[in-house]
């Protein structure tokens, strides 16, 4: 238990569908990320938050859009996806920058599948 | 970030050191080395960072070498449940951004 959870753990869509990751850190941490990691690629930053305000935003399509409505909750929300953004969903959180220690905690992810 | 290189795979033996080199040759004075580890299917796990110094905590112990230019990683007592995919990046504390690479992929043998 790294103190951030995910849900859903998996998560199987169609095109058409509208659906929406839900990610909780219990850490009191500052910053929250998104992460995306294809199969066999290394981890893709998405999305980072930094006292609820989006500071980073990775040339990410308008299909993923995150939400964050307070430090602890993160949202992706997702729509009209295609079958290549089936990966696993990383959520992390970390104090913030500028702090003593950054590190990064992650969340087990969600696999998701676009048919 | 600075680019980090590592080989893409390594095998240890169970009960044994199993050490884990880095080069990061243009790594700035500000940036860090950290280490993170990603069980298969799983978020990866923060290991340990350092700058300058050597450092140590209950999971591994982190050598730089003097010019900064490259370090190791090393698991004293390697077990099974250290089979892992293990991320080297160079970042500073003002980073979000984590550049995570291929990382070196360790198998841990009975």
């Amino acid at each position: 238990e790294t103190g951030v959870t995910q849900t859903p753990r998996h998560l199987v869509m169609g095109m058409t569908n509208k659906k929406s990751l839900k990610c909780e850190q219990h850490l009191g941490h500052n910053a929250m990320y998104w992460y995306k990691q294809s199969a066999k690629k290394p981890l893709e930053l998405m999305f980072v938050y930094s006292l609820e305000e989006r500071v980073e935003n990775n040339s990410v399509p308008s299909r993923f859009s995150p939400e964050c409505p307070n430090s602890s909750h993160l949202f992706l929300h997702l729509h009209t996806l295609q079958p290549e953004d089936s990966a696993l969903y990383l959520c992390a959180s970390s104090q913030g920058s500028g702090s003593r220690d950054n590190e990064q905690f992650f969340g087990p992810g969600t696999r998701l599948t676009v048919l | 970030d600075a680019k980090t290189t590592q080989p893409p795979s390594m095998d240890c033996a169970e009960g044994r050191a199993a050490n884990l080199p880095c080069n990061h040759s243009t790594i700035s004075g500000n940036e860090y080395v950290y280490w993170y580890r990603q069980i298969h299917s799983q978020g990866p796990q923060y290991i340990i960072h350092g700058l300058k110094n050597n450092e140590t905590n209950e999971m591994a112990s982190l050598i730089i070498t003097e010019d900064r230019k490259s370090s190791t990683l090393i698991l004293p007592h390697a077990t099974l449940r250290d089979t892992a995919v293990y991320y080297c990046i160079a970042a500073s504390r003002n980073d979000y951004k984590l550049s995570f690479g291929a990382g070196t992929t360790v198998t841990v043998r009975a």
